[in-house]
C-alpha cells in the first residue's frame, strides 16, 4: 500500500537557523498539507496546497515559512528562523479529496527539535 | 471557524470493556467526521470515518455515530484489547473549509490487561 514519507525522522536545529522538511506524498494526489503537533498537544494545520500554489493556512502559518513543490514528487515545508516554540512534529498529509473519498493519508512525521 | 471539543482526555478501562470517546463540534456546515489512532511516536492513522449523510457507521470492534442536530459524534470501541492502548483524535472538517480537518485535543485510551 502507498505511503507518504517524510525526511528526515529528526531533525536538531539551533535558533534563528533555516530548516526544510521534507515529503513525498502518495503518488497520484492532488492535495498536499503540513500540520504540526507540539508534544501532547493536538495536531493543528498550518498549510495546504493545490495545483501549485497554497490554497489555504492558518494563523500559525506566517512569513517564516513557505512550501514548494520543487518536482513531480516532493513538497517541502521552509521554516526561515526557527524559534524554540518551532520544536514540534511536522506531519505531511496528502489526498486525493475524490468526490467518495476525504481521507488524508499522513506520513511518520518529522521531529523538529530546536535549541 | 469550526471548534470541536473532545471527552474525556483520558479513559482507563480492563481488557473487555467498551469504550466510548465523544466529540462535539460547532459548524454545521461541517460533514465529514474522521477518527485517527495514534500510537505513541507514530503517525496519526484513520481508523473509521463518518458523513453527515448517515447516523452510525460500525466496522468490527469499532462504531461511530453522529447526531447532526445536536452536532456532536462518538466513537465506540467494544471488547478492547491491549493493542487498542493509544491516543484517539476525533476531527470535523467540510467542503466548504476543503475539508481541512479541526482536530480535538485527543482522548488517551488505557487499556489494563
Amino acid at each position: 500500500e502507498p505511503e507518504v514519507t517524510q525526511t528526515p525522522s529528526h531533525q536538531v536545529t539551533q535558533m534563528g537557523q533555516e530548516v526544510i522538511l521534507r515529503c513525498v506524498p502518495i503518488s497520484n494526489h492532488l492535495y498536499f498539507y503540513w500540520y504540526r503537533q507540539i508534544l501532547g498537544q493536538k495536531v493543528e494545520f498550518l498549510v495546504s496546497f493545490y495545483n501549485n500554489e497554497i490554497s489555504e493556512k492558518s494563523e500559525i502559518f506566517d512569513d517564516q515559512f513557505s512550501v514548494e513543490r520543487p518536482d513531480g514528487s516532493n513538497f517541502t515545508l521552509k521554516i526561515r528562523s526557527t524559534k524554540l516554540e518551532d520544536s514540534a512534529m511536522y506531519f505531511c498529509a496528502s489526498s486525493d479529496q475524490k468526490a467518495s473519498s476525504y481521507e488524508q493519508y499522513f506520513g511518520p512525521g518529522t521531529r523538529l527539535t530546536v535549541t | 471557524g469550526e471548534n470541536v471539543e473532545q471527552h474525556p482526555s483520558t479513559l482507563s478501562v480492563q481488557e473487555g470493556d467498551s469504550a466510548v470517546i465523544k466529540c462535539t463540534y460547532s459548524d454545521s456546515a461541517s460533514n465529514y467526521f474522521p477518527w485517527y489512532k495514534q500510537e505513541l511516536g507514530k503517525r496519526p492513522q484513520l481508523i473509521i470515518d463518518i458523513r453527515s449523510n448517515v447516523g452510525e457507521k460500525k466496522d468490527q470492534r469499532i462504531a461511530v455515530t453522529l447526531n447532526k442536530t445536536a452536532k456532536h459524534f462518538s466513537l465506540h470501541i467494544t471488547e478492547t484489547q491491549p493493542e487498542d492502548s493509544a491516543v484517539y483524535f476525533c476531527a470535523a472538517s467540510s467542503s466548504g473549509g476543503s475539508y481541512i480537518p479541526t482536530f480535538g485535543r485527543g482522548t488517551s485510551l488505557i487499556v489494563h490487561p
